[in-house]
């Protein structure tokens, strides 16, 4: 069964650059039937949908976010990886990486999810 | 974008009874819809998807139904641990989440 793991810095400053890991175990990231997403939820509020990125690299983003998101997918350490430029107070979130069937955006394996404050 | 809402925010319920959620869509999403639940300080977890197919695992107490823009999710009796947060989500256009009804004692 796979399973995602969150990793990263649990501060970041405001203006700075949020980096985030996830850690694929018990499957590869390179199979062609899923894709690989990132989520987050705001303290006490609801899902919000960042983007995900395919074994290839293609990548796909949340158009709010678009200009300051990049996700990259790294198949060697079966990792993929976010990045959130410019973060603010409102960026502070729990950050989930999780799985998608590809052609299908329900999302079957998540991460435990990380908590990310935004803080000078 | 497609907008998700959810009714109601809050659902007071007794463990043994039935709970109904609602999910409504600003436009058809066909049968591209998913629920979650998630508990507290947890991730959330796929219940169901394609409307009415149950994720591996989920008991069939969880049912799902409906199409186009409304849907709604059923547990037909309740155990402790269904106390959760519910959301709906849509997947024919991008990924979008409804705000969650809360399921509560």
């Amino acid at each position: 069964q796979v399973q995602l793991q969150e990793s990263g810095p649990g501060l970041v400053k405001p203006s700075q650059t949020l980096s985030l890991t996830c850690t694929v175990s018990g499957g590869s990231i390179t199979t062609a039937n899923y894709y690989w997403g990132w989520i987050r939820q705001p303290a006490g509020e609801a899902l919000e949908w960042i983007g995900r990125v395919y074994t290839s690299g293609t990548t796909k983003y949340n158009p709010s976010l678009k200009s300051r998101v990049s996700i990259s997918i790294d198949t060697s350490k079966n990792q993929f990886s976010l990045s959130l430029t410019s973060v603010t107070a409102a960026d502070a979130a729990v950050y989930y990486c999780a799985r998608a069937p590809k052609f299908n955006l329900y999302l079957d394996s998540w991460g435990q999810g990380i908590l990310v404050t935004v803080s000078s | 974008e497609i907008v998700m809402t959810q009714s109601p925010a809050t659902l007071s319920v007794s463990p043994g009874d039935r709970a109904t959620l609602s999910c409504r869509a600003s436009q058809s999403v066909n049968s591209y819809l998913a629920w979650y639940q998630q508990r507290p300080g947890q991730a959330p977890r796929l219940l169901i998807y394609d409307v009415s197919t149950r994720a591996t695992g989920i008991p069939d107490r969880f049912s799902g139904s409906g199409s186009g823009t409304e849907f709604t999710l059923t547990i037909s009796s309740l155990q402790s641990e269904d106390f959760a947060v519910y959301y709906c989500q849509q997947y024919k256009n991008w990924l979008v989440f409804g705000q969650g009804t809360k399921l509560e004692i």
